[in-house]
């Protein structure tokens, strides 16, 4: 499957700890983004990477909340303790040129109890 | 700041219909427009990306239209199908980001 994958797709935790998602981009794109998609709601903007570089980041995404994508490969999207408004499916995507389509991954469901 | 509306927020049509979903932005000022399909709990798959010089894209059955002066894009889906219930997005790509629409939420009833 070469599309974009992420892991894990479920995830609950207990308020107050801390979680980690994992994005893998197709291999060829070198933009990546997160979103972040509450129910019955559209997706919202977090952060953006070109390469290994943070280019952007939503003011959504406070100070528990870190990205980083090493060697312009796979992401990781951490958030530390958790609150329940951090319950939300986080997406992510990638796409290969500027003014090309995004390709989304499958998402990854956080319920934080 | 670029706002995206989609109306309706649901839409239900017999089987076989055409139909029309719509999509507008207050800023015209846009890279491109996609359309995506998402279904309940799955993430999101893209349908149609218009270019900002671009008027219209045809895919099979659908059809998205763009007028960036009127800040208005539409999507037709030819001969509904059971198969196409799921709720559409449409996102307009603003700057470094994509700007989304909540949805219109469609059910094709057999």
């Amino acid at each position: 499957d070469t599309g974009v994958s992420q892991n894990p797709r479920h995830k609950i935790t207990k308020r107050g700890q801390n979680v980690t998602f994992r994005c893998d981009p197709i291999s060829e794109h070198n933009r990546l983004y997160w979103y972040r998609q509450t129910l019955g709601q559209g997706p919202e903007f977090l952060t953006y990477f070109q390469n290994e570089a943070q280019l952007e980041k939503s003011r959504l995404l406070s100070d528990r909340f870190s990205a980083e994508r090493p060697k312009g490969s796979f992401s990781t999207l951490e958030i530390q303790r958790t609150e329940q408004g951090d319950s939300a499916m986080y997406l992510c995507a990638s796409r290969a040129g500027r003014f090309n389509e995004q390709f989304f991954g499958p998402g990854t469901r956080l319920t934080v109890l | 700041k670029q706002e995206v509306t989609q109306i309706p927020a649901a839409l239900s049509v017999p089987e076989g219909e055409n139909l029309v979903l719509n999509c507008s932005f207050t800023d015209s000022a846009i890279y491109n427009l996609q359309w995506f399909r998402q279904d309940p709990g799955k993430g999101l798959t893209s349908l149609l990306l218009i270019q900002s010089s671009q008027r219209e894209q045809t895919s099979g059955r659908l059809n998205a239209s763009l007028d960036k002066s009127s800040g208005r894009s539409t999507l037709y889906i030819a001969a509904s199908q059971p198969g196409d219930s799921a709720t559409y997005l449409c996102a307009v790509d603003s700057n470094y980001q994509l700007i989304w629409g909540a949805g219109t939420k469609l059910i094709i009833k057999p």
